[in-house]
């Protein structure tokens, strides 16, 4: 089946730092979907990208759909201690509504 | 607050027990899903219900038994798990229509214990 490998897995940060993760597929999607996770809680919604090559802002988030429709990279900027959480890409292709996610890459963050 | 809500938050059962995981979703979706979240493993899809009709069973054993009475409400039966079953069931909702992209809403999960 499909599979999206997310990467880096983890990620130990200082406050104040830039973060880049991206994932990577074999198969083309269609619609590519940013998630964090904190503890004990679902996934919670961050961006929706619907177009290659869509750039999209969310506060200090901002994500992109890959021009090959198989890569989307998200990114934060100046990291604070509440952006600690697993972060999960998902790509939805024309095949019904189901989504693929990531392995997830976890944050942590120093003060 | 997602619009998506699960009873209960946490539930420590038995092999032999059964119990009914609760999901309902307030944000007038018409399909719903089930997914496992296990430790270090990507999320797993369980089951779509659309229009509430099941239209995906992704292989999951016979133990668990989804039920959607309505769009808005979906339940997870559990029978005889076992201890491997152990992990964060999550519910999820999303507008799917033919053609059009839509997203899911999840809700903040069930944490299961198998003993």
């Amino acid at each position: 089946g499909q599979q999206l490998n997310q990467s880096p897995q983890s990620m130990f940060i200082q406050e104040g730092e830039d973060v880049s993760m991206n994932c990577t597929s074999s198969s083309i999607f269609n619609t590519w979907l940013w998630y964090k996770q904190d503890p004990g809680e679902g996934p919670v919604l961050l961006i929706a990208l619907y177009k290659a090559g869509e750039l999209t802002s969310n506060g200090r988030l901002t994500a992109q759909f890959g021009i090959t429709r198989k890569d989307s990279f998200l990114n934060i900027s100046a990291s604070i201690p509440s952006d600690v959480g697993i972060y999960f890409c998902a790509g939805r292709n024309n095949a019904g509504n189901m989504l693929t996610f990531g392995g997830g890459t976890r944050l942590m963050v120093k003060p | 607050e997602t619009g998506v809500t699960q009873t209960p938050r946490h539930l420590v059962m038995g092999m032999t027990n059964k119990k009914s995981l609760k999901c309902e979703q307030h944000l007038g979706h018409n399909a719903m899903y089930w997914y496992k979240q296990s430790a270090k493993k990507p999320l797993e899809l369980m089951f779509v219900y659309n229009f509430k009709e099941q239209t995906e069973n992704n292989s999951v054993p016979s133990r668990f038994s989804p039920e959607c009475p309505n769009s808005s409400h979906l339940f997870l039966h559990l029978h005889t798990l076992q201890p491997e079953d152990s992990a964060l069931y999550l519910c999820a909702s999303s507008q799917h229509s033919s053609g059009t992209v839509e997203t899911q809403y999840f809700g903040p999960g069930t944490r299961l214990l198998v003993l």
